[in-house]
């Protein structure tokens, strides 16, 4: 089955530093791929949609400063939360989708905690 | 915008029982997938039902479709321990697999 990886598993950083969190795609190429955020408890929510060699797209609401996405290669995507601050704590996952798939498959995610 | 939204209360229920959540949604969809999620772990891809698509089966589990109530129910077949997780459900917002995701089962199930 279709794996997708994320680095690191989880990070604690200090406020105002910057964090990169890698998707990769093991063993399919992702022409699309996906960034959620989760709080405790809750579901996830969708912040940006990352493709292959061009700009990411970004839902409403999230900041596209704030969260850089780069997709440069098809096996792997790169979100980078800026000037981290606590609010920005939460659990982050990638998903990662082939060509004409339906079938979003899923990192293991990452928690970051700013303090 | 639609999204996936899940009854709101956790199931308990013992091993060998069957499990049964409901999920609605709002706006016409493609299609409905299901995921489960361990405790602080990534999603994985349980079944997906297409619009045209009434009933589904996978192994133990059973997803129906009612487009005309906008719902979908996701029935675990003789529980197991291991069944234990976090069960969303998601619509695809507007036809190019931008998930949105609904609030959550919780489910446990006791050995």
């Amino acid at each position: 089955g279709a794996v997708v990886s994320q680095h690191p598993s989880r990070v604690i950083c200090k406020s105002g530093t910057s964090v990169k969190i890698e998707c990769r795609s093991l063993d399919f190429q992702a022409t699309t791929m996906f960034w959620y955020r989760q709080f405790p408890k809750q579901s996830l929510m969708l912040m940006a949609t990352s493709n292959e060699g061009s700009k990411a797209t970004y839902e409403q609401g999230v900041e596209k400063d704030k969260f850089l996405i780069n997709h440069a290669s098809l096996t792997l995507s790169t979100l980078t939360v800026t000037s981290a601050h606590p609010e920005d704590s939460s659990f982050y996952i990638c998903s990662a989708v082939g060509l004409l798939q339906e079938t979003q498959y899923f990192g293991p995610g990452t928690r970051l905690l700013v303090l | 915008s639609q999204q996936g939204e899940e009854d709101p209360q956790a199931l308990s229920i013992q091993e060998g029982e069957n499990a049964t959540m409901n999920c609605s949604y709002k706006t016409s969809i493609n299609n409905l997938q299901w995921y489960r999620q361990n405790s602080g772990r990534g999603l994985v891809h349980l079944i997906l039902i297409r619009s045209n698509e009434r009933e589904k089966h996978s192994g133990r589990l059973r997803v129906t479709l009612d487009t005309s109530k906008k719902s979908s129910s996701l029935l675990i077949t003789a529980s197991r321990a291991a069944d234990t997780a976090s069960y969303f459900c998601a619509t695809d917002l507007y036809g190019n697999n931008r998930l949105a995701f609904g609030k959550g089962n919780q489910v446990v199930v006791i050995p």
